[in-house]
């Protein structure tokens, strides 16, 4: 069964470092999204995309975080300067249809530890 | 502002018995999608059971089944004849039926299956 991807599992970033998150969502899938969950916290919205714009985005996604598909297989989240409070389990997910009406397909999420 | 309140952090159930997840959710809209999703320990996120909001029937998938509750902002899950591969955390999802794939999720409920 088709599985959306994330690299790496686990990336360690100083303070202010630029960090780029890489999901590889199903193939036939058409929107993408980006979520995370900071350690004790509910796993919270950040961005969703589609037709190569961002069609919604939540107050935590400011302008430190981009989101692109820079080929027909990858979508990648970048944090420009990445801060203390940006730790936390990322996950993209991927659907085929509006989500309502598509399921979100999640991949394993990568762990990011800003230090 | 959308609220999704999972009341029972963790909670046991023996193998072939009932158990019962509790979701409340707050919101305004009328009209809206609620889910239940399933992580497994160290794996993805799926989707378990959808519910949408202006359907009066709940919503069943085999041995997993909804208490849709319109009134009372109720949203609880059935899991019948308990199988050790449900052990996982459930995570009750809210979203808009206008959003572009922002799912507002639930803290979850750790769930343990015991032979």
């Amino acid at each position: 069964e088709p599985e959306v991807t994330q690299t790496p599992s686990h990336q360690v970033t100083q303070m202010g470092q630029e960090v780029i998150l890489r999901c590889v969502p199903i193939s036939n899938h058409l929107y993408f999204y980006w979520y995370r969950q900071i350690l004790g916290q509910k796993v919270e919205f950040l961005v969703s995309f589609y037709n190569n714009e961002i069609s919604e985005k939540s107050e935590i996604f400011d302008d430190q975080f981009s989101v692109e598909r820079p080929d027909g297989s990858n979508f990648t989240l970048k944090i420009r300067s990445t801060k203390l409070e940006d730790s936390a389990m990322y996950f993209c997910a991927s659907s085929e249809g509006l989500a309502g009406v598509g399921e979100q397909y999640f991949g394993p999420g990568t762990r990011l530890t800003v230090t | 502002a959308q609220t999704v309140t999972q009341s029972q952090p963790e909670m046991s159930v023996q193998e072939a018995e009932t158990v019962t997840l509790s979701c409340t959710y707050d919101t305004s809209e009328s009209n809206y999608y609620l889910f239940w999703y399933k992580q497994p320990p160290s794996r993805q996120m799926i989707l378990v059971i959808r519910q949408e909001a202006y359907k009066q029937q709940n919503a069943t998938e085999n041995r997993f089944s909804v208490n849709f509750q319109k009134a009372a902002k109720s949203f609880s899950l059935k899991i019948s004849d308990s199988q050790l591969g449900d052990t996982a955390m459930y995570f009750c999802a809210f979203m808009k039926h206008e959003s572009q794939g922002n799912l507002i999720f639930g803290k979850g409920t750790k769930l343990s299956v015991k032979p």
